[in-house]
């Protein structure tokens, strides 16, 4: 089974700043997706990625498959960026075994 | 705009008694998820069914079942729910690869908060 590390577990920044979460896991994958989750529950599927890198907005997520590990970057940090990151990696259990969870990032921007 | 609804956002129910949690997704998507979440424990996979009537345990489906009679509709049963059941229920829904492996983009409800007295 997969496992997957997210570091930091919590990161407190001012507005503006450049942030970075990183995320590593021990077996070979498909696919690596990065979510974002505000307070009150709702997830949303921010990247999936299975090489090199992809942008979106002020988001950047990048992937190293030899070093099986991800990045996810947030450039111009805003409050409305609080929230918890959370990495998953699919496709190392050969069939149809879901994803495996990291256990999140809390990521809080003061104006 | 594509959609997975879950039926209750917030349920209190008491120990012993039957839980059905039904989720629905607009999108034609094969597989289907249930989660639960916990502090510290992040999001595990309770079951999950990538066609109709296909149903597969997770890590943690003892006192669960599921139910996939409709491709938009699966629905997480707890037979006689119990204190330590009380939690954020999340279902999920993608795409199925040739593979069968969870490599589409997935898509989220808006949770379960389920408390168990």
């Amino acid at each position: 089974k997969n496992e997957v590390e997210q570091s930091p577990q919590n990161l407190t920044a001012q507005e503006g700043e450049f942030i970075t979460i990183n995320c590593s896991y021990s077996v070979g994958i498909s696919a690596l997706h990065w979510l974002q989750q505000h307070p009150g529950g709702g997830i949303v599927s921010l990247f999936m990625l299975s090489s090199g890198k992809k942008k979106h907005g002020r988001l950047i997520a990048t992937i190293n498959i030899q070093e099986k590990h991800s990045s996810l970057h947030i450039t111009a940090s805003h409050p409305r960026d609080s929230a918890v990151y959370i990495c998953a990696v699919g496709g190392s259990g050969g069939g149809a075994d879901g994803l495996t969870f990291g256990k999140g990032t809390h990521l809080i921007i003061q104006p | 705009d594509v959609k997975v609804t879950q039926s209750s956002r917030y349920l209190v129910k008491r120990t012993g008694e039957k839980v059905f949690l039904e989720c629905v997704q607009d999108m034609d998507h094969e597989n289907m998820f249930w989660y639960r979440q916990d502090p510290g424990l992040g999001l595990r996979l309770i079951y999950f069914s990538y066609d109709v009537k296909m149903k597969e345990k997770g890590d943690i489906p003892e006192g669960y079942s599921v139910s996939r009679e409709k491709k938009e509709r699966f629905s997480l049963i707890l037979e006689s729910a119990s204190t330590n059941q009380t939690s954020m229920y999340l279902c999920a829904s993608s795409l199925l690869d040739r593979g069968f492996s969870v490599t589409g983009e997935l898509f989220f409800g808006e949770g379960s908060r389920l408390t168990v007295l």
